[in-house]
């Protein structure tokens, strides 16, 4: 069955510091890969995708994320996190079952320290 | 600016009402979702549309139904509202194969 791990429930970091966020999939296709982040009260809005080519995808906000086929992980990388990341992240992978849909994980919440 | 807009950010019912959460897209989207939101569950999907009168059930259909009359909108209804139907509830859409464009979300309470 198709799933998608985030092992890190809460993770911690001083402002100006390196992140890295944890995801792992279950998939037996080729899978479109997503990370969203969600500010508390709002939607989540989309950070980077990976579809095909270039593993190492660049998204908005300085993200990124390399997509590696043998761990079967995508984890999300910022090299110097700023205050105004503190979010809950969430990973997904579209599967196409018939139908289109994604898998989320169960997310990441992300404090950052002043 | 694209836009999914959910009709309202809170709601509060009573146990048993018939609640109606609205989700109108602007993008021409074939697809349409609903997902519900709890901590350390992350989303699941309760169901799921991609043409207009046609409808999937997701991961969690108990206790919901949809309706999806005009391409731009998804319904999603709560027959009977419980309390373990307190929740946040997010609609997306998106294209074919592309990625996902969500609400602001609804946080439904059922008292």
């Amino acid at each position: 069955a198709q799933s998608v791990t985030q092992p890190d429930i809460h993770i911690t970091v001083s402002e100006g510091a390196s992140l890295e966020l944890r995801c792992n999939y279950s998939y037996g296709a080729t899978p479109y890969l997503f990370w969203y982040v969600q500010s508390p009260g709002q939607g989540l809005q989309l950070l980077l995708k990976y579809f095909s080519g270039d593993t190492l995808v660049q998204g908005i906000k300085g993200f990124e994320a390399e997509f590696k086929r043998s761990q079967s992980s995508f984890n999300l990388r910022k090299p110097s996190v700023h205050w105004s990341d503190a979010a809950e992240y969430f990973c997904a992978v579209g599967v196409n079952s018939g139908t289109y849909k994604y898998i989320f994980g169960t997310g990441t919440r992300l404090k950052v320290l002043a | 600016d694209v836009k999914v807009t959910q009709s309202s950010r809170y709601l509060v019912k009573r146990t048993g009402e018939k609640v109606f959460l609205e989700c109108v897209q602007d993008m021409d989207h074939e697809n349409m979702f609903w997902y519900r939101q709890d901590p350390g569950l992350g989303l699941r999907l309760i169901y799921f549309s991609y043409d207009v009168k046609m409808k999937e059930k997701g991961d969690i259909p108990e206790g919901y139904s949809v309706s999806r009359e005009k391409k731009e909108r998804f319904s999603l209804i709560l027959e009977s509202a419980s309390t373990n139907q307190t929740s946040m509830y997010l609609c997306a859409s998106s294209s074919q194969g592309g990625g996902y464009t969500f609400g602001s979300g609804t946080r439904l309470t059922v008292v």
